[in-house]
């Protein structure tokens, strides 16, 4: 019954390290979604993606970027990572009613 | 001030309790409204999801969406200990994609038996 995968769990970097978090899904989903999750602050859109190849800026893109040049992967790239990303990082797959997220990434950068 | 404020609580109720949660909101374009509860360490789960004004029930679950307030709100009928989650509203304009969420903070709750 899997829907939406992530890479890892949980994942410690260092500071400027070029970290990759993959998100797969096998819905056959057009729209994918990076979040991110902070206490306090809820979940805020990182980028999204509407078709393979395709991308959009969401809410807070600085110090990110995505790819997806497949239809079912869709990734966040820290180009340098910074210890303000350190938080839960969540993808989502959603077409109309059917939305699924992904279980997080927790990424600490130290 | 933010597009959606919501009661981060912590809300504590007993087992069998009615459980309100609410979230208000400031841009009048939005016309999608869902529900998400998130487990300790999962993704969010969608709960509830309704288009414009009006209710939707499901179960114990029911939804209410009032744009002349700009209110919304889920109902939780019976709470169980297993609804004791965080749970997430959030909106949409029309004409976006689904997924371009704006969220609320998150309320959390604890039914215990």
């Amino acid at each position: 019954d899997v829907k939406v995968t992530q890479s890892s769990r949980y994942l410690v970097k260092r500071t400027g390290e070029k970290v990759f978090l993959e998100c797969v899904q096998d819905m056959d989903h057009e729209n994918m979604f990076w979040y991110r999750q902070d206490p306090g602050l809820g979940l805020r859109l990182i980028y999204f993606s509407y078709d393979v190849k395709m991308k959009e800026k969401g809410d807070i893109p600085e110090g990110y970027s995505v790819s997806r040049e497949k239809k079912e992967r869709f990734s966040l790239i820290l180009e340098s990572a910074s210890t303000n990303q350190t938080s839960m990082y969540l993808c989502a797959s959603i077409q109309a009613d059917t939305q699924y997220f992904g279980p997080g990434t927790r990424l600490t950068v130290l | 001030q933010k597009e959606v404020e919501q009661d981060p609580g912590p809300l504590s109720v007993p087992e069998g309790a009615i459980v309100s949660l609410n979230c208000t909101y400031s841009n009048s374009a939005f016309q999608y409204f869902m529900w998400y509860r998130q487990y300790s360490r999962k993704g969010p789960e969608l709960l509830m999801y309704t288009y414009s004004s009006g209710n939707k029930e499901d179960g114990r679950f029911t939804a209410q969406v009032d744009k002349s307030s700009k209110y919304i709100s889920l109902f939780i009928r019976d709470s169980q200990p297993s609804d004791s989650a965080t749970y997430l509203c959030a909106m949409s304009v029309a004409g976006t994609s689904y997924g371009k969420l704006t969220f609320g903070q998150g309320t959390i709750l604890t039914v215990h038996p």
